[in-house]
């Protein structure tokens, strides 16, 4: 199947600094990448749609200048938290389309902990 | 109400027990079913996709959709230790690009 990796696994920060996510497809193409959040015991939430070349559709609450999303190629798409908060630590999952089978793939997701 | 319903368990089973998860969902306009496995501190892994109403299987895995009573349902037969996971029922209308998820469905097989 697919692969799609996330870049850190974990990562503790303290609150006011900014922390960058990296989402990568590494055996296709994804012109289409999703970034979601996840509380514990809880589904996915849809953060943003991120899509290559163009700017990233948020969604309904979501703070786009806390959550900025560069999908610079076709292969990486990047998700910042600004200005990180206590309320920010949660579970951030990226996914990418795979056009052949219209199937989205997701990461194994990345602990962002927020002191 | 929200769109995708699932009963968030947990579900516990004895090894070997056949397991039933189920999803109900309330736009008809969704055409496209999926069921995810996702594994503690880990990313969701597409485990069957289908299309519109009918079955289909996979290995111990089989999924339905009845989209008459707007439920979609994934048995796992001969369920092994290694099935314990968190599951989560999408579906999706246009293409797999907008995603509902269902809450996930907890499932614990005991050896």
């Amino acid at each position: 199947g697919a692969v799609v990796s996330q870049h850190p696994s974990r990562v503790i920060c303290k609150s006011g600094t900014s922390v960058k996510i990296e989402c990568r497809s590494l055996d296709f193409q994804a012109t289409t990448m999703f970034w979601y959040r996840q509380f514990p015991k809880k589904s996915l939430m849809l953060m943003a749609t991120s899509n290559e070349g163009s700017k990233a559709t948020y969604e309904q609450g979501v703070e786009k200048d806390k959550f900025l999303i560069n999908h610079a190629s076709l292969t990486l798409s990047t998700l910042t938290v600004t200005s990180a908060h206590p309320e920010d630590s949660s579970f951030y999952i990226c996914s990418a389309i795979r056009e052949v089978s219209d199937t989205q793939y997701f990461g194994p997701g990345t602990r962002l902990t927020v002191l | 109400q929200k769109e995708v319903e699932q009963d968030p368990g947990p579900l516990s089973v004895p090894e070997g027990a056949i397991v039933s998860l189920n999803c109900t969902y309330s736009n008809s306009a969704f055409q496209y079913f999926m069921w995810y496995r996702q594994y503690s501190r880990k990313g969701p892994e597409l485990l069957m996709y289908t299309y519109s109403s009918g079955n289909k299987e996979d290995g111990r895995f089989t999924a339905q959709v009845d989209k008459s009573s707007k439920y979609i349902s994934l048995f796992i037969r001969d369920s092994q230790p290694s099935d314990s996971a968190t599951y989560l029922c999408a579906t999706a209308s246009g293409s797999a690009r907008q995603l509902t998820f269902g809450s996930g469905t907890q499932l614990t097989v005991l050896p």
